[in-house]
């Protein structure tokens, strides 16, 4: 199946400085990316839709000011956490599908993000 | 917002017993999918089952769907110690111009023991 990787899988850092996560599709051109995120004991829940070259689409209630996503590429996407507090700690999962037809997705291992 | 609801919430059984795991949703759909994740990593991919089909196998697993009910059942047979993790169904939502994003179920926590 299609391999989709995250970078870094556990990022440490202090509250009010920024995070850059990367999401890319190793073996197959994803016109769409999905970014979740993921609080211990509870399911995933979609933050962003981000189409190559265009803007994301947030869901309701995530601030788009501090979740920047960017999808610049069919290979990658990336989601900055700007002046991350501890409750922004969080498991952080991104994947990636393409259009057409049954539109499955590929998950990535997900990214642990520990805001002290 | 979570599109799917799971029953039960938590599942103990003992090894070798089946496990079945209940999945109902709200809107129309394209898939539901089944991911298995264990504690703290990342999801694996079970199985998919499309709109228009009705069960789908695979290995010790089974799903089920019903559409006009709006609900799926995984059921797993002579469960295994390592079946012990947190199971979630996902739906795909219909659309065809781009990839359709996926909604989460809200998971059920299951423990075989041993």
């Amino acid at each position: 199946g299609a391999v989709v990787s995250q970078h870094p899988s556990r990022v440490i850092c202090k509250s009010g400085t920024s995070v850059k996560i990367e999401c890319r599709s190793l073996d197959f051109q994803a016109t769409t990316m999905f970014w979740y995120r993921q609080f211990p004991k509870q399911s995933l829940m979609l933050m962003a839709t981000s189409n190559e070259g265009s803007k994301a689409t947030y869901e309701q209630g995530v601030e788009k000011d501090k979740f920047l996503i960017n999808h610049a590429s069919l290979t990658l996407s990336t989601l900055t956490v700007t002046s991350a507090h501890p409750e922004d700690s969080s498991f952080y999962i991104c994947s990636a599908g393409t259009s057409g037809g049954w539109n499955e997705q590929f998950f990535g291992p997900g990214t642990r993000l520990t805001v002290l | 917002s979570q599109q799917g609801e799971e029953d039960p919430q938590a599942l103990s059984i003992q090894e070798g017993e089946n496990a079945t795991m209940n999945c109902s949703y709200k809107t129309s759909i394209n898939n539901l999918q089944w991911y298995r994740q264990n504690s703290g990593r990342g999801l694996v991919h079970l199985i998919l089952i499309r709109s228009n089909e009705r069960e789908k196998h695979s290995g010790r697993l089974r799903v089920t769907l019903d559409t006009s009910k709006k609900s799926s059942s995984l059921l797993i047979t002579a469960s295994r110690a390592a079946d012990t993790a947190s199971y979630f169904c996902a739906t795909g939502l219909r659309g065809y111009s781009s990839a359709s994003k996926i909604i989460f179920g809200s998971g059920t926590r299951l423990s075989i023991r041993p």
